[in-house]
């Protein structure tokens, strides 16, 4: 079993949709949870971080971590074409590893 | 544009051989982490530098080794090289602060083997 799961999709929404994305996750010790977009032959891009559990927004974009589920979410609100991109989540322990520990990736696709 | 910055992006080699690849972390940023994206096995941690010492070792194989040279430029070598090497490789960079540094991606280099 993989420390982390996400579902691979892919996931295909109208413009303006409310998009959820989520991973769920095995390491309790997980304490730093954060949300990278990759377009097609670019590098990983951070989008969000949150420490702990609880929501955090940041304009269109809302992470959420429920620790106690060992769940996180990505929503985006009024989902753009040029949202279209593979989003993975990526989780690290304790203060004593640097390690990110991902999903495999979300392919998302906003059409007009 | 995240400031981290990889060559070559492309690198077409075949079975047998060793390549080396290069990164240059964001100004300021002491810690650089390689990684290995494959389509099966999605995002991979192989090994950090900090301030030129090894810091953590991931899913590294040895026929793989990195350094971290006074300058803090990176190279991951790669030799003896197999099909199943055949992946994209990512370094990242971090800042030296206390608590979480977000870690910050190059475009990678995308290594066929044939």
């Amino acid at each position: 079993q993989k420390e982390v799961e996400q579902d691979p999709g892919p996931l295909s929404v109208p413009e303006g949709a409310i998009v959820s994305l989520n991973c769920t996750y095995s390491n309790s010790a997980f304490q730093y949870f954060m949300w990278y977009r990759q377009y097609s032959r670019k590098g990983p891009e951070l989008l969000m971080y949150t420490y702990s559990s609880g929501n955090k927004e940041d304009g269109r974009f809302t992470a959420q971590v429920d620790k106690s589920s060992k769940y996180i979410s990505l929503f985006i609100r009024d989902s753009q074409p040029s949202d279209s991109a593979t989003y993975l989540c990526a989780m690290r322990g304790s203060r004593n590893t640097d390690k990110l520990i991902f999903g495999t990736g979300t392919r998302l696709q906003v059409f007009p | 544009d995240s400031g981290v910055t990889q060559t070559p992006k492309h690198l077409i080699t075949a079975t047998g051989q060793r390549v080396t690849l290069r990164c240059s972390p964001r100004s300021g940023d002491l810690s650089v982490y390689w990684y290995q994206q494959s389509l099966d096995q999605g995002l991979q941690f192989l090994i950090q530098y900090y301030n030129g010492e090894e810091r953590a070792k991931g899913n590294i194989l040895e026929r793989f080794s990195a350094q971290q040279f006074p300058d803090l430029h990176s190279e991951l070598n790669l030799s003896s090289l197999e099909l199943g090497d055949s992946a994209l490789y990512f370094c990242a960079s971090s800042g030296p602060g206390q608590g979480h540094q977000p870690q910050h991606f190059g475009d990678g280099t995308r290594l066929s083997i044939l």
